[in-house]
């Protein structure tokens, strides 16, 4: 089966500029997560999509951040304005539902961004 | 609450020797916990999941944790090191809360093998 799809791969941009991450889960998950991984850090639950739902998204910083998944698939991360400390590798990940402490997530290859 | 703490940050070992990476969690739940891997530049893998069922679990490449409720204990080991398994290990404690399964990673375990 094709994998998470993540794009783009590489991203470097200058603070308060905005910018936007894709990712396209395996097809008939139903969960999507995003992730924020910071270099020397584990990563951190931005948000948790079921279908086009928001299960969770106490750790995303809501007056920069924003995420989507329209139509219960796709789903879009946009940072703006973005600053210095937002430089890191976003991962994005699904499962079949989160209903299960079962889940397994598979994750893309993430999309790392730089912010001078 | 929950969280994961992975107790080392960095394990280095000589190839040919055992490997223990050590994970305790909190959780006022039965947990499942999982361990996933990551190599440079290369995208997080499940090695291992435990799902209260055996104790004893048995991953991919040769890696096993043990689940310890006692000491709420989810340790990674390895009997035999090779170069290949340098890689950062992540810890995962996933509980139900308010209805849905949230995963919480740890901060992650750096293993270093020396030829």
């Amino acid at each position: 089966e094709a994998g998470v799809a993540q794009s783009p791969r590489y991203k470097i941009i200058e603070k308060r500029q905005s910018v936007a991450f894709w990712c396209n889960p395996i097809s008939g998950h139903a969960t999507l997560y995003w992730y924020q991984q910071i270099l020397g850090q584990g990563p951190k639950l931005l948000i948790q999509f079921q279908n086009n739902g928001v299960v969770d998204d106490s750790q995303l910083p809501k007056d920069r951040f924003s995420a989507e998944r329209l139509k219960g698939v796709d789903s879009t991360l946009k940072i703006q304005p973005a600053k210095l400390e937002d430089s890191a590798v976003y991962l994005c990940a699904s499962s079949w539902e989160y209903l299960s402490g079962a889940n397994v997530l598979t994750f893309g290859a993430g999309s790392r961004l730089t912010v001078l | 609450a929950q969280s994961v703490t992975q107790l080392d940050s960095h394990v280095s070992v000589s190839e040919g020797t055992p490997v223990l990476l050590r994970c305790n969690y909190s959780s006022s739940y039965s947990p499942s916990l999982f361990w996933y891997v990551q190599h440079p530049n290369k995208g997080l893998q499940l090695l291992l999941k435990y799902t209260s069922a055996a104790t004893l679990v048995k991953g991919i490449n040769g890696f096993e944790a043990e689940f310890k409720k006692s000491e709420t204990s989810f340790h990674l080991t390895k009997p035999t090191a090779h170069m290949s398994d340098a890689a950062e290990y992540f810890c995962v404690v996933s509980v139900r809360t308010s209805g849905s399964y949230i995963p919480t990673f740890g901060r992650g375990t750096s293993l270093i093998v020396h030829p």
